[in-house]
């Protein structure tokens, strides 16, 4: 069974500093996804990382994947209160059914002044 | 596109009632996903389809719980009677066919929150 755990699950930072959350997954596969979800609101897709390696960078967010290690990363620079909101990573489940996410449990990013 | 549509974004109902949740896809999607979430639980998967046919049910809490996919552009997820517990948030997501090399990023509806009194 595929497992997705993210951490710290919860994160209060201050403005202006640099952090990172944590994917690990427990199985083989090379496509991961981050989505962000403002409070009473949807989720939003973020990035699409395809292959070992893939770095993408929007604005001061920046996702990693390392396919070797199951682990990707988003890492926040220079924080600023307006990404305050919870990010989910979700992982294709290549052992089961094809075209199912796996999600984790979402890291609560609360960023203040 | 419009994207992913949800109705209603609101219900509220009493216990015991008959709640419908209805979905439209983004036109040309593959597969369409229904999706709980909760304060407790987090984001559940209830049950997925790809061209109209469920593929896997087995995120549905219990036999209250149906899903109908009728048409391409139409689905719908209704829960019978229902109860306290089934309050919560219930997102539709849609995606394309999973082919190599093919971004297949689900897209989420807004979601439509359940009360149930």
């Amino acid at each position: 069974e595929l497992k997705v755990e993210q951490n710290p699950l919860f994160l209060s930072m201050q403005e202006g500093k640099n952090y990172t959350i944590y994917c690990n997954y427990s199985t083989t596969s090379d496509r991961l996804y981050w989505y962000r979800q403002d409070p009473g609101k949807s989720l939003e897709s973020l990035f699409v990382l395809l292959s070992n390696g893939a770095v993408k960078q929007e604005g001061r967010l920046m996702a990693s994947l390392d396919t070797k290690a199951r682990l990707s990363t988003l890492h926040i620079t220079a924080a600023v209160h307006d990404l305050s909101a919870t990010y989910f990573c979700a992982v294709d489940n290549y052992g089961g059914s094809q075209g199912n996410l796996i999600f984790g449990k979402g890291t609560k990013l609360s960023v203040k002044p | 596109d419009a994207g992913v549509i949800q109705s209603p974004r609101h219900e509220v109902t009493e216990m015991g009632q008959e709640v419908t949740l209805r979905c439209k896809p983004i036109s040309g999607h593959d597969y369409l996903f229904w999706y709980r979430q909760t304060m407790m639980r987090g984001l559940e998967l209830l049950i997925y389809f790809n061209n109209n046919v469920p593929i896997d049910d087995s995120g549905m809490p219990e036999d209250r719980f149906s899903a109908k996919m009728p048409n391409a552009s139409f689905s719908t997820l209704k829960i019978q009677p229902s109860e306290p517990r089934d309050s919560a948030v219930y997102f539709c997501a849609s995606s394309l066919a999973p082919v190599y090399d093919t971004i297949y990023e689900q897209y989420f509806g807004p979601g439509t929150r359940l009360t149930v009194t």
